[in-house]
């Protein structure tokens, strides 16, 4: 159980325009689910908090205008970076976690989408 | 905010040996321990957590020790494969009364060889 799915898992795209990733959960619901940048060999660095039926919340340093967070169902989440530009390449990653009491696993991440902005 | 400090960065073992990483970790608030497997090109995935109310856990080749007074926390890695080269992520978090959790803190990462 506690499936994450993310695509694309790899996009190019030009500079200037937006791009959307997705992130559901397969196999259960998630009120809160959670993007994550990566830059080769370092660690994972929250982007922000996605809320089901309210607003994101951002961490600092990252501009929610261009990073835009939807969170419309419990099952989806999706981030579109939006006028993408070369220093928006980066790994991006989402993960979930079953919502509930008593509900254990901890998180579970979705695959990484690669994005190269050209 | 909570920090998460991990050690060390790079680790290269004999297949057979055992690996060891350890992390520290600053808010005591935290209660979650989990411990992610990266693979190249990959998202993380969970092998194994544990919680503050206990010091020990252990599955197969794999156990983690959790030193609340101290804040530390280690993954001990036995009798290791070729397969479990990657890069291995400590994290803390913190459980929230509704059952949920708080958002993770990511240590910095070990990238793991085990050498054939």
């Amino acid at each position: 159980g506690a499936v994450v799915s993310q695509h694309p898992s790899r996009v190019i795209c030009k500079s200037g325009t937006s791009v959307k990733i997705e992130c559901r959960s397969l196999d259960f619901q998630a009120t809160t689910m959670f993007w994550y940048r990566q830059f080769p060999k370092k660690s994972l660095m929250l982007m922000a908090t996605s809320n089901e039926g309210s607003k994101a919340t951002y961490e600092q340093g990252v501009e929610k205008d261009k990073f835009l967070i939807n969170h419309a169902s419990l099952t989806l989440s999706t981030l579109t970076v939006t006028s993408a530009h070369p220093e928006d390449s980066s790994f991006y990653i989402c993960s979930a976690s079953p919502r509930g009491r008593g509900r254990l696993g901890g998180y579970t991440f979705g695959s990484g989408t690669r994005l190269t902005v050209v | 905010g909570e920090n998460v400090e991990q050690h060390p960065s790079t680790l290269s073992v004999q297949e057979g040996d055992s690996a060891v990483i350890k992390c520290t970790y600053s808010d005591s608030a935290s209660n979650y321990f989990p411990w992610y497997k990266q693979e190249l090109g990959k998202g993380p995935q969970l092998i194994i957590d544990i919680r503050s109310n206990v010091g020990e856990k252990k599955d197969q080749r794999i156990a983690v020790t959790l030193n609340k007074t101290a804040k530390h926390f280690s993954l001990h890695i036995t009798e290791t494969q070729p397969e479990d080269s990657a890069v291995y992520f400590c994290a803390a978090s913190r459980t929230l009364n509704s059952g949920g959790y708080q958002k993770v803190t990511f240590g910095t990462g070990t990238k793991l060889q085990v050498i054939p």
